[in-house]
């Protein structure tokens, strides 16, 4: 299958600072990224929606100006998590869609804000 | 928008029964369903998938049954080994370039 990869894989940070996740489609081009939250013993929660070249749709709940998403090209998708509070620290995880209809995900970031 | 329901939230069998795994959905538009095994700490794994135009799929010890009337699909594994332990999630979308809205997961422990 297609490969995606998501970086960092673990990240401390401090509250009140920013952190960046990468998540890169290797061998094929995406033109949806997905975004995904998932708290311990928890389902994945839908986050936000992105499409290369375009503003990402959000879903209900989720704050579009914490949580910064950036497509730029049709193999990388940004998340940015802005004043990171202890509240923040969950896996986050990302899926690339190419032309089929299968989703692959990337390996996750463990996300820990102190 | 899509609500997916899942039961049990945890399944204890022992090695060799089958397990069940059973999950409901709310939009009639949905087409897709994949169920996926995630492993602590690691990315959900595509096991199987359906589609709205397909009743049942099967794949050696794995298979998914759709009713598109009653909205609600099914995970069955048989012959269940001990590395099937893991937390299992249906999932649903609108196909194509649709967002994947999940169940909220069956813990399934297989005993030696």
């Amino acid at each position: 299958g297609a490969v995606v990869s998501q970086h960092p894989s673990r990240v401390i940070c401090k509250s009140g600072t920013s952190v960046k996740i990468e998540c890169r489609s290797l061998d094929f081009q995406a033109t949806t990224m997905f975004w995904y939250r998932q708290f311990p013993k928890q389902s994945l929660m839908l986050m936000a929606t992105s499409n290369e070249g375009s503003k990402a749709t959000y879903e209900q709940g989720v704050e579009k100006d914490k949580f910064l998403i950036n497509h730029a090209s049709l193999t990388l998708s940004t998340l940015t998590v802005t004043s990171a509070h202890p509240e923040d620290s969950s896996f986050y995880i990302c899926s690339a869609l190419g032309v089929s209809t299968e989703a692959f995900f990337g390996q996750g970031t463990r996300l820990t804000v102190v | 928008g899509e609500n997916v329901e899942q039961h049990p939230s945890t399944l204890s069998v022992q090695e060799g029964d089958s397990a069940v795994i059973k999950c409901t959905y709310s939009d009639s538009a949905s087409n897709y369903f994949p169920w996926y095994k995630q492993e602590l700490g690691k990315r959900p794994q595509l096991i199987i998938d359906i589609r709205s135009n397909v009743g049942e799929k099967k794949d050696q010890r794995i298979a998914v049954t759709l009713n598109k009337t009653a909205k609600h699909f099914s995970l069955h594994i048989t012959e269940t080994q001990p590395e099937d332990s893991a937390v299992y999630f249906c999932a649903a979308s609108e196909g194509q370039g649709g967002k994947l809205i999940f169940g909220q997961g069956t813990e399934l422990s297989v005993k030696p």
